[in-house]
């Protein structure tokens, strides 16, 4: 099956710094990686996603890119702020099985003001 | 809307308590799951249905019975439960099971098991 390693477990950035989150996944058959963040107490919301068709994705100050080849895709927030902070998962989904979303481990972005 | 909706979104129960969680939505989505979520820990995969199906049962403990009663609910009926059952326990719908459709997820019902 599918696994997906993700780094950093945290990671403290200074307002108005860049974060970068990497995430690695085993399943060459994988097409769609979304990226989750999940505020303390609250449901995983989705921020953006990218699929295999795609090298990188942009949406304002958050942007996603994928090497099929390395099997890899990173999450890039550009001008952090406070309320960037929060655990982000990333996913990957796996082609032609019901199993749906493999979640990485999570990294826990502080973003200090 | 694009909601999933879950209730209770807390819950307490003995270990030989009945008590059941419910999840729904209304954005027409075909495929509806169950995750279960320890803290500072990613959701796990627990069931999933698909057209009211059935489709996976991740090895589940007998103890958590889904139920799909039509496509707009969900439910996990729990039974004798276990105090390290107690986690966060995440609804979410996804338009059908083809991979690369977005699966939103539910507030959860935060368990514990004393």
């Amino acid at each position: 099956g599918e696994n997906v390693e993700q780094h950093p477990s945290t990671l403290s950035v200074q307002e108005g710094d860049s974060a970068v989150i990497k995430c690695t996944y085993s399943d060459s058959a994988s097409n769609y990686f979304p990226w989750y963040k999940q505020e303390l107490g609250k449901r995983p919301q989705l921020i953006i996603d990218i699929r295999s068709n795609v090298g990188e994705k942009k949406d304002q100050r958050i942007a996603v890119t994928l090497n099929k080849t390395a099997k890899h895709f990173s999450l890039h927030i550009t001008e952090t702020q406070p309320e960037d902070s929060a655990v982000y998962f990333c996913a990957a989904s796996n082609l032609g099985s019901a199993r749906q979303l493999t979640f990485g481990s999570g990294t826990q972005l502080t973003v200090l003001p | 809307d694009t909601e999933v909706t879950q209730t209770p979104k807390h819950l307490v129960m003995g270990m030989t308590n009945k008590k059941s969680l419910k999840c729904e939505q209304h954005m027409g989505h075909r495929a509806m799951y169950w995750y279960k979520q320890k803290a500072k820990k990613p959701p796990e995969l627990m069931f999933v249905y698909s057209y009211e199906k059935l489709s996976i049962n991740e090895s589940v403990p007998s103890r958590f019975s889904p139920e799909c009663p039509n496509s707009s609910l969900l439910n996990l009926h729990l039974h004798a439960l276990q105090p390290e059952d107690s986690a966060l326990y995440l609804c979410a719908s996804s338009q059908d099971l083809s991979a690369g459709t977005e699966a939103f997820f539910g507030q959860g019902t935060r368990l514990t098991v004393v």
